[in-house]
């Protein structure tokens, strides 16, 4: 079964406009990390953001947010006035802690910010 | 430039072979992971080492075998390669071993096997 679901697998946006990026996951271990990566067309790998299981707030970096609602076991990345720069494949990721310890990606969605 | 190297960037071998992929992590770091890929499998964790002993294993073939050294540094050893070994490696550090640290991610290598 798959663990991280994706389910755009593309989306066009314009820009100035909020984005959300859509992730379900499926675990029954109650300790778990939540993760979004950024792949531009370059193909280098960025970090944007982390959500714990236990974290009471949801996690934001900058112009990024992660919507975690823990009872629909969701994930959405929110990301605010978007920017040209932010055309890329995004992926979720899960960590389930403290089981096998192994993180899980979904499919990805790939973003067009259009100008 | 995030501060972790890896080398070869690209790779061309044949099938049947070995080869060795070495990441070195950011300075400070004591976490390496390793990541593939893929076209048909997108991507997948490896495995993950914290201060030179294995934290955590992923989906990683029993051809394929990785281990930091005591400078941090970490190889991943890749053999009797098939065609679908094809992929880019990703190596990534973190400071610590915890989920909740920022991982800083290598160029990667471009791995192709004919």
């Amino acid at each position: 079964a798959q663990k991280i679901t994706q389910t755009q697998p593309g989306m066009f946006v314009q820009e100035k406009e909020a984005v959300t990026l859509d992730c379900t996951y499926d675990t029954s271990d109650p300790s778990y990390g939540l993760f979004w990566y950024k792949q531009p067309s370059s193909g280098e790998m960025i970090f944007l953001i982390y959500q714990g299981s236990y974290d009471q707030q949801n996690a934001t970096e900058g112009r990024y947010s992660l919507n975690f609602q823990k009872a629909r076991k969701s994930a959405n990345l929110v990301i605010s006035a978007s920017q040209l720069g932010d055309s890329a494949m995004y992926f979720c990721a899960m960590r389930e802690v403290g089981r096998d310890d192994k993180i899980i990606f979904g499919k990805g969605t790939r973003l067009h910010i259009l100008p | 430039d995030s501060g972790v190297t890896q080398t070869p960037k690209h790779l061309i071998t044949a099938t049947g072979q070995r080869v060795t992929l070495r990441c070195s992590p950011r300075s400070g770091d004591l976490s390496v992971y390793w990541y593939q890929q893929s076209l048909d499998q997108g991507l997948q964790f490896l495995i993950q080492y914290y201060n030179g002993e294995e934290r955590a294993k992923g989906n990683i073939l029993e051809r394929f075998s990785a281990q930091q050294f005591p400078d941090l540094h970490s190889e991943l050893n890749l053999s009797s390669l098939e065609l679908g070994d094809s992929a880019l490696y990703f190596c990534a550090s973190s400071v610590e071993g915890q989920s909740y640290n920022e991982q800083f991610f290598g160029p990667g290598t471009r791995l192709t096997v004919l």
